[in-house]
């Protein structure tokens, strides 16, 4: 069965620091991967979103994330993290052999410090 | 123009009314979505329809009840409701095929849901 770990609940950084979040999938195919990030009370916007090709993807707001099939991981990544990133970050595996579902993982909520 | 428009922003109601929540997109898509999302979770799939037609049924209880009247249009009609169904209720859309065709889901912003 399809499935997403979010091992981190909670982060914290300064603002103007490096972020990393981890994201952990179990599926038996190739994945498909999407980052969404939910600002308080809104809907969820994708941050970006893997198929296939090249393993190091670019998204808005110059969030990163790579795809390590060895690790059955995708990391997201922001070299320099700004107030305005505090928010709910969820990774998501779309699952084919089930049509159009996704799969979120259990969301990292991100402060950012001053 | 990927937006995915919900009305009511919020909604408050009593166990013993009736109501609906209406998601509609003008992106051509003819997947759309409801999911449920209770307060720090991830959102949970309620019901799925491809081309108008329900496809996916999450074992929701009766008391909610999808509507698909055109490709543009999702109705998520609410009767005797309970307390625990208060959450935020979001819709999405992915143009035809979803996963399959390699699609991505566009999210509303919800309608926040209180059932008192």
């Amino acid at each position: 069965a399809q499935s997403v770990t979010q091992p981190d609940i909670h982060i914290t950084v300064s603002e103007g620091a490096s972020l990393e979040l981890r994201c952990n999938y179990s599926y038996g195919a190739t994945p498909y991967l999407f980052w969404y990030v939910q600002s308080p009370g809104q809907g969820l916007q994708l941050l970006l979103k893997y198929f296939s090709g090249d393993t190091l993807v670019q998204g808005i707001k110059g969030f990163e994330a790579e795809f390590k099939r060895s690790q059955s991981s995708f990391n997201l990544r922001k070299p320099s993290v700004h107030w305005s990133d505090a928010a709910e970050y969820f990774c998501a595996v779309g699952a084919i052999n089930t049509g159009n579902q996704f799969y979120f993982g259990t969301g990292t909520s991100l402060t950012v410090i001053p | 123009d990927t937006e995915v428009t919900q009305t009511p922003k919020h909604l408050v109601m009593g166990m013993t009314n009736k109501k609906s929540l209406k998601c509609e997109q003008h992106m051509g898509h003819r997947a759309m979505y409801w999911y449920k999302q209770k307060a720090k979770k991830p959102p949970e799939l309620m019901f799925v329809y491809s081309y108008e037609k329900l496809s996916i049924n999450e074992s929701v209880p009766s008391r909610f009840s999808p509507e698909c009247p055109n490709s543009s249009l999702l109705n998520l009609h609410l009767h005797a409701l309970q307390p625990e169904d208060s959450a935020l209720y979001l819709c999405a859309s992915s143009p035809p095929g979803g996963v399959l065709a390699k699609n991505i889901q566009y999210f509303g912003a919800g309608t926040r849901l209180s059932v008192l």
